[in-house]
């Protein structure tokens, strides 16, 4: 069964300062994604990736994937406030039921 | 393009009734997840449909069951609700683009059992 880990699972920064959040997943997965959730809210797509060394960059964040080692980074560069928010990993998990599979979330807290 | 709405947004039940929520996904959208999310288990997967069947089902009971209309439009019924059943609940709508399956969440609905 597929499981996914991320850590942190609580990250505190100030802003300019640059971190890696981390994605585990036990099982082969072909597709991982990135959610972003505010507070109340619900989660907004950041990055769909697909095959192995995929990168792709949005602003300050940039996410990265190696099936080989079965790990997907989060890259934050020099941060900002306005990047505060629990990011959550989910890999495909393509055996038995077709379903996302989340990690528990890593709460960021970007203080000025 | 309108992205996916639930309604409704709150709700507030008591243990033993039952609940229906609905989802209405992004226009062309013909898959539908639900995804139940609590503090201590986080976010899990309840069951997903595409073309008004149910394609796959997560580990919850049978008193979690959904349907979905030709519309795409789909419900989640939660009977004999428990005090463990409060939680965000939340559908996505995707293409099922192959080799894609990008999936986009719906503002959730926040169900309060008392």
């Amino acid at each position: 069964e597929l499981k996914v880990e991320q850590n942190p699972l609580f990250l505190s920064m100030q802003e300019g300062k640059n971190y890696t959040i981390y994605c585990n997943y036990s099982t082969t997965s072909d597709r991982l994604y990135w959610y972003r959730q505010d507070p109340g809210k619900s989660l907004e797509s950041l990055f769909v990736l697909l095959s192995n060394g995929a990168v792709k960059q949005e602003g300050r964040l940039m996410a990265s994937l190696d099936t080989k080692a079965r790990l997907s980074t989060l890259h934050i560069t020099a941060a900002v406030h306005d990047l505060s928010a629990t990011y959550f990993c989910a890999a495909y998990s393509s055996q038995g039921a077709q379903k996302l599979v989340f990690g528990q979330g890593t709460r960021l807290t970007i203080n000025p | 393009k309108a992205g996916v709405t639930q309604t409704p947004r709150y709700l507030i039940k008591t243990r033993g009734q039952q609940v229906t929520l609905s989802c209405s996904p992004i226009s062309g959208h013909r898959s539908v997840s639900w995804y139940q999310q609590t503090p201590g288990q986080g976010l899990q997967f309840l069951f997903e449909y595409f073309s008004e069947t149910q394609r796959n089902k997560g580990n919850f009971p049978g008193r979690f069951s959904g349907r979905q209309f030709s519309n795409s439009r789909s419900e989640m019924n939660v009977s004999t609700l428990e005090l463990g059943d409060s939680a965000l609940y939340l559908c996505a709508s995707s293409a099922r683009d192959r080799g894609i399956n990008e999936q986009f969440f719906g503002p959730g609905t926040r169900l309060t059992v008392l």
